[in-house]
């Protein structure tokens, strides 16, 4: 059973149109991330939710947000997409006990037209 | 955060050689955690390291924390086709900061 469920798995916008990525988990973790990963690249760390707590990465653009309405869920936010956004995004969760070993969703893969 | 390096970046191996790649920090690790990413998916949780000089087998793979807490490496035993991927270290706790990757390319 998918533990960390991301939709939808392509997602394509364009230039300057607002997207937004979804991500939920089934684990009742209390960590969620949204990391960022360009090809043949490491991902990058854009943010995480401890609980309700917002963490923003200091190099993190401001044309990126996010929310976490409940334990389960957490979104993406691209205000206005550039076409440097294009990239895989992908939602991780962890316990948050503080063995935090990273459980990633399938990512979501954003096309920008 | 907690920078690491990792080398190589690519390595191309003969089906049945052996495979090593290597991470190492400027600065002494809590921890480190390894991730492999098959082409086309997401990062999949290996093992995670924490005392000095640690070392942890799974089957054919190899993980070991260097002494300092400055370096770890992992070795694969006579790769497979199934190895494929891009193999990962990461260091820190909530704010995870991978290293570069290493993609192993294994040819039959």
């Amino acid at each position: 059973d998918a533990m960390v469920i991301q939709n939808p798995r392509y997602q394509v916008t364009q230039f300057g149109k607002p997207v937004t990525l979804s991500c939920s988990q089934t684990l009742n973790h209390n960590v969620m991330y949204w990391y960022q990963q360009k090809s043949s690249q490491a991902p990058k760390l854009l943010f995480h939710y401890y609980d309700k707590d917002f963490n923003n990465e200091a190099d993190t653009p401001d044309n990126f947000q996010s929310r976490r309405p409940n334990t389960s869920f957490c979104f993406l936010d691209i205000r206005s997409p550039g076409l440097g956004d294009a990239a895989m995004y992908l939602c991780a969760t962890s316990r948050g006990n503080g063995q935090e070993t990273q459980y990633f969703g399938p990512g979501t893969r954003l096309l920008v037209l | 955060g907690q920078q690491v390096m990792q080398i190589p970046q690519y390595q191309h191996v003969q089906e049945g050689e052996d495979f090593t790649t290597y991470c190492n920090s400027s600065t002494t690790l809590s921890n480190i955690q390894w991730y492999k990413q098959r082409p086309g998916g997401h990062p999949v949780f290996l093992i995670q390291l924490v005392k000095s000089g640690e070392v942890k087998k799974q089957k054919r793979l190899t993980f070991q924390f260097g002494e300092a807490k400055k370096n770890s490496s992992l070795h694969i035993t006579a790769t497979q086709t199934t190895d494929v991927g891009t193999y990962f270290c990461a260091a820190g706790s909530y704010q995870l900061t991978f290293g570069k990757g290493t993609k192993l390319s294994v040819i039959p």
